[in-house]
């Protein structure tokens, strides 16, 4: 498969909690994206780490890249009832225009 | 921000009908459109990447003539499921990056369409 790797699938923590997910993948990149997707919507960007970066924040989120394990995490901190969505990670390989997509972690917050 | 408008959001048609569904950019110009196709808690899948002026680039095991593309224009891009049948139903998702945006821009999607084929 192109597709990287997401895990967990699925995680449920209360509010107020942090949430990390994990995302693997296979070949050298340009960079390497996180998107959120709400049920039955189109995916929103989130941040953009490039593949020279280790660490990026955008306000509630910390991404890190570790280009020699080829491993992303997205920590999202202080978590929301509205942060409930799928989250996907995806990679801009070298000389491709595409994304790859991984397999992405539902996350549920409750309340 | 940057908008990408998807129509329809959702279409229910029977079996053997072509369904179009638009991809536009509304604030900015995209030589480069993807088509993605999604199933209930699944990934997205790369169908084809529509490239404006010229043909579109197909994804491996994806229809050519099933799935027509045409991006006539900077700012709009068109899918044609062509005599859909009930395993075409699916969400599907497009996306859009900016031409002339600055630095590494990432891709800008619509919100969807379900398309259900009875």
């Amino acid at each position: 498969s192109q597709q990287g790797e997401e895990d967990p699938q699925a995680l449920s923590i209360q509010e107020g909690e942090n949430a990390t997910m994990n995302c693997s993948y296979k070949t050298s990149i340009n960079n390497l994206q996180w998107y959120r997707q709400n049920s039955g919507r189109g995916l929103v960007h989130l941040i953009l780490i490039r593949s020279n970066e280790r660490e990026k924040h955008s306000g509630r989120l910390r991404v890190t890249l570790d280009t020699s394990k080829k491993s992303s995490s997205l920590l999202i901190t202080a978590s929301r009832a509205a942060d409930t969505a799928s989250y996907f990670c995806a990679t801009d390989a070298r000389g491709a225009q595409k994304l790859v997509f991984g397999q992405g972690t539902r996350l549920t917050i409750n309340p | 921000g940057a908008v990408v408008s998807q129509h329809p959001s959702w279409v229910i048609c029977k079996s053997g009908t072509s369904v179009k569904i638009e991809c536009r950019s509304l604030d900015f110009q995209a030589t480069t459109m993807f088509w993605y196709r999604q199933f209930p808690k699944q990934s997205l899948m790369l169908m084809a990447t529509s490239n404006e002026g010229s043909k579109a680039t197909y994804e491996q095991g994806v229809e050519k003539d099933k799935f027509l593309i045409n991006h006539a224009s900077l700012t709009l891009s068109t899918l044609t499921v062509t005599s859909a049948h009930p395993e075409d139903s699916s969400f599907y998702i497009c996306s859009a990056r900016d031409l002339f945006g600055t630095g590494v821009q990432p891709q800008h999607f619509g919100d969807g369409t379900r398309l259900s084929i009875l």
